[in-house]
Formats: structure tokens, sequence, C-alpha cells
């Protein structure tokens, strides 16, 4: 066990639904990260939030947002869904601003649109 | 900007054998350097990092990287190979100065040969 907890760990859902996924940083972790993975286009960085706020935005869609609250666990939120958005995502927390001693993955959401 | 290259898609070693994974970086600053672990289902795991200090870095479960900024290099190697090693293996670089995020490679996938 990693520490970081997301949840659920799978999602099914059909085309045009909007699904969020929930992230619960390691205990003491100020910044959380998102990240998809997918066959086609490996890992790609979404967004990061240090401390409530948001740091960085990396190749996230518009059709997809997230936010990080007070109690510091994050939710990304994925809204008119497409085949293509079906990818493993990541969350993954670190205890300073920057990511630069390593992150803490989570064991991920496996999210299939059919 | 930084980006990563891992030659070598896939890898296949015979058990006890030695293992050699390739990763290459462009930075147009010093970097700081990550190798993770992905087991099935699993999220990324940590195997070591390197942040400037010394350039030949040991890591968890008996691998090792040496930083070598003339040939923009940062190899994985494990002297003996072991089945439970067989994952996908992941090469990745962040800016120190920043930190948002990592940019990873597309992923070597080890296979250990009985």
């Amino acid at each position: 066990d990693s520490g970081v907890t997301q949840t659920p760990k799978h999602l099914i859902t059909a085309t045009g639904q909007r699904v969020t996924l929930r992230c619960s940083p390691r205990s003491g972790d100020l910044s959380v990260y998102w990240y998809q993975q997918s066959l086609d286009q490996g890992l790609q960085f979404l967004i990061h939030y240090y401390n409530g706020e948001e740091r960085a935005k990396g190749n996230i869609l518009e059709r997809f947002s997230a936010q990080q609250f007070p109690d510091l666990h994050s939710e990304l939120n994925l809204s008119s869904l497409e085949l293509g958005d079906s990818a493993l995502y990541f969350c993954a927390s670190s205890v300073a601003y920057r990511g630069s001693y390593g992150y803490t993955f989570g064991s991920g959401t496996r999210l299939t649109v059919v | 900007a930084q980006s990563v290259t891992q030659l070598g898609s896939h890898v296949s070693v015979s058990e006890g054998a030695l293992v050699l994974l390739r990763c290459n970086y462009s930075s147009s600053v010093p970097p700081y350097l990550f190798w993770y672990v992905q087991y099935p289902n699993q999220g990324l795991q940590l195997l070591l990092k390197y942040t400037s200090a010394a350039t030949l870095v040991k890591g968890i479960n008996g691998f090792e990287a040496e930083f070598k900024k003339s040939e923009t290099s940062f190899h994985l190697t494990k002297p003996s190979a072991h089945m439970s090693d067989a994952a996908e293996y992941f090469c990745a670089v962040s800016d120190p100065n920043t930190g948002n995020q990592f940019y990873f490679g597309t992923g070597t996938s080890l296979t250990v040969i009985p």
C-alpha cells in the first residue's frame, strides 16, 4: 500500500456520460498530480494541485476538470466521455510543491467507456 | 523542455543474467531523473532517483543507474535478473526548478526467462 488511495478501481460507463475519480494523497502530502496512461499516449501529465490551488496544467482536455479540497483529497471530473477517454488514471502525491524528489503513485482507476 | 527516450520497448533476459534498460534524456537544465516500475494492475513504484548528488544511484531490489551527462543517459541495471523483476519500467525526467510534472518515457517491458 503506497498510502495514496484512489477510488473507484474500475469504472465502466457509456459515451456522453460524466464520472468523478477520487484521490486521497499520502498523509502529510500537499501536492496531488493526475496522470492518464493509455496504450497510444503513454503516461501523460494532466494537472497539479498544491494545497488546494492549481499549479500546473498539462495535456488536460477542456471536458476534464479537477479540484483539491481543504482536506487535500482531489477529484478529477471527466465529462462528455468518448471512447478515447478509456485509460488508466493515476493520482500521485508529494509532500512539497515541487515533485522533484519523486511522487508516490496510487494504484489507479481503470476507466472503460463503451 | 524535457523529454525521455527509452530504447527498446521489450527486453528479454534469462534469469540470473544482467538487466540493462536504456534511457536517454533531453533537458535544457540539469535534470532530475527517475526510474519507476509498474507491475500488472498496479501503480508506479519509485525504484531510484538522481537529484544531482552522486552519479551512481542505488535503488530498491538491487537496481542501480548511472547518470552520464556526456551521454545524456541514465541507464538502469541489475547484475542478476530475478523472475520477480518482470514488469514495465519507466524512465522520467523533471525540471528541478519547477518539478511540477514528470516527463515519462514510453516504457520498457522486461521479460525474465527461466
